[in-house]
């Protein structure tokens, strides 16, 4: 069974720029996570779907960041404008319970320069 | 001051030794996890629990819930464990959250 996959790997932008992310949870997950971490700190949370509903945004910094999942599969995290701030290493991950144990993507590395 | 906090941040160690890393929390939790991270790879789920102790192979994992504290421990290290060890907690939403982390290295 395929894990979480994310795409792409790494990006790198110039601030300004627009950048999307994808993630793709395992099959069947109706829970999927998007965190990030930025250099130094911890792993933050930023929102939470229960198939296509966004159930928790608590966590989105503002709204240059914008969370689809479109038919509650696939999701995608876009940041418009990019700033110098946002670069970090965004991680999606899935979950077939809510309070079960999350599957984490290898994670995108955004870079804005 | 994070509501969840690691120690040690690094840790080095000889093959063989028996590590501990700790970590501690301030809120009320649902759950622990253990999470770990090799250089260059994913963060994959080691444990989760939200009462004693949980034992995969050479890593044991115990928590506290009076004390809010967790220990993860591995037996007789090997180089291959050198990676960082991440604890976070849920609470009643099931977003986590995330201590900073210990880099562990073991040497030969």
């Amino acid at each position: 069974e395929a894990g979480v996959t994310q795409f792409p790997s790494h990006s790198v932008i110039e601030k300004g720029q627009t950048v999307t992310l994808r993630c793709d949870p395992i099959s069947g997950h109706d829970n999927l996570y998007w965190y990030r971490r930025v250099m130094g700190k911890e792993i933050k949370f930023l929102l939470h779907f229960v198939k296509e509903s966004k159930q928790d945004e608590s966590g989105m910094p503002n709204n240059r960041f914008l969370a689809e999942r479109t038919g509650g599969t696939y999701s995608t995290l876009k940041v418009q404008p990019a700033e110098l701030e946002d670069s970090g290493v965004y991680f999606c991950a899935s979950s077939q319970d809510r309070t079960g144990v999350q599957f984490f993507g290898p994670g995108t590395r955004l870079t804005v320069l | 001051k994070n509501e969840v906090e690691q120690s040690p941040q690094n840790l080095t160690a000889q093959e063989g030794e028996f590590i501990t890393i700790n970590c501690s929390y301030s809120v009320g939790i649902s759950a622990l996890h253990w999470l770990q991270q090799h250089p260059g790879g994913g963060i994959v789920s080691l444990f989760m629990l939200s009462s004693g102790k949980k034992k995969h192979g050479r890593l044991i994992a115990t928590i506290n819930i009076q004390e809010k504290h967790s220990s993860l421990h591995i037996t007789a290290s090997h180089p291959r464990d050198s990676a960082v060890y991440i604890c976070a907690v849920s609470r009643n939403t099931d977003k986590l959250i995330f201590g900073t982390g210990t880099r562990l290295q073991v040497f030969p």
